[in-house]
């Protein structure tokens, strides 16, 4: 079974600096999908970025980039330029590739103070 | 990018009533959707895999009888909590797939806050 591991319940940092929120993840697979999801006060999941294990180019989208390590199992978000709209719960999640359901880390509640 | 619906938004009703959830693909069809349930922070638990023309797919420890699913059409999933208690009472949220080459997008609809009395 696969298990996604987010060790940071809570996490802040100050307008306009940069914050790595950390994930890590146990599988057998060697294809799959891993995701970072921001839920914010609305609920609504809105998808941040997604990174395919079979390639070893890191995602970036806009201000928002992944640290993925394969080996050690770790898919790392890096958030740059901080802004007050992304105090957000953010999710961590896991899919096998051609697979279906989704697993969820415990998630980590970030808060941009100005 | 593709819609999904939840109606209704939140609901609040009595112990032992059943309350229906839906959940529609608006702008493209979806043979497979998702049940999730979330508590009060925390994350989601995935419960049921829901699929168009079948039998729902429960997750271990999630009771098939209490949550009923109905996946109709390819754009409608329903999630049935029949003789709702106080403990049933959380977020329910329901994703929609769409498969887009060798990629299965999921995607999200608001959520489903449910009271029980």
């Amino acid at each position: 079974a696969q298990t996604v591991t987010q060790s940071q319940p809570e996490m802040s940092v100050q307008e306009a600096e940069t914050v790595t929120l950390s994930c890590t993840y146990d599988t057998s697979e060697n294809n799959y999908y891993l995701f970072w999801y921001k839920q914010p006060p609305s609920r609504q999941m809105i998808l941040v970025i997604r990174q395919e294990a079979y390639k070893q180019q890191n995602a970036t989208e806009n201000r928002f980039s992944v640290n993925f390590q394969k080996a050690a199992k770790s898919f790392s978000l890096k958030i740059s330029d901080s802004q007050l709209g992304d105090t957000a719960m953010y999710f961590c999640a896991f899919m096998k590739h051609q697979g279906h359901d989704m697993r969820f880390g415990a998630g980590t509640r970030l808060t941009v103070k100005p | 990018g593709a819609v999904v619906s939840q109606h209704p938004s939140w609901v609040i009703c009595k112990s032992g009533t059943s309350v229906k959830i839906e959940c529609r693909s608006l702008d493209f069809q979806a043979t497979t959707m998702f049940w999730y349930r979330q508590f009060p922070k925390k994350s989601l638990m995935l419960m049921a895999t829901s699929n168009e023309g079948s039998k729902a797919t429960y997750e271990q420890g999630v009771e098939k009888d209490k949550f009923l699913i109905n996946h109709a059409s390819l754009t409608l999933s329903t999630l049935t909590v029949t003789s709702a208690h106080p403990e049933d009472s959380s977020f329910y949220i329901c994703s929609a797939q769409r498969t887009s080459g060798r990629y299965n997008e999921q995607f999200f609809g608001p959520g489903t806050r449910l009271t029980v009395l």
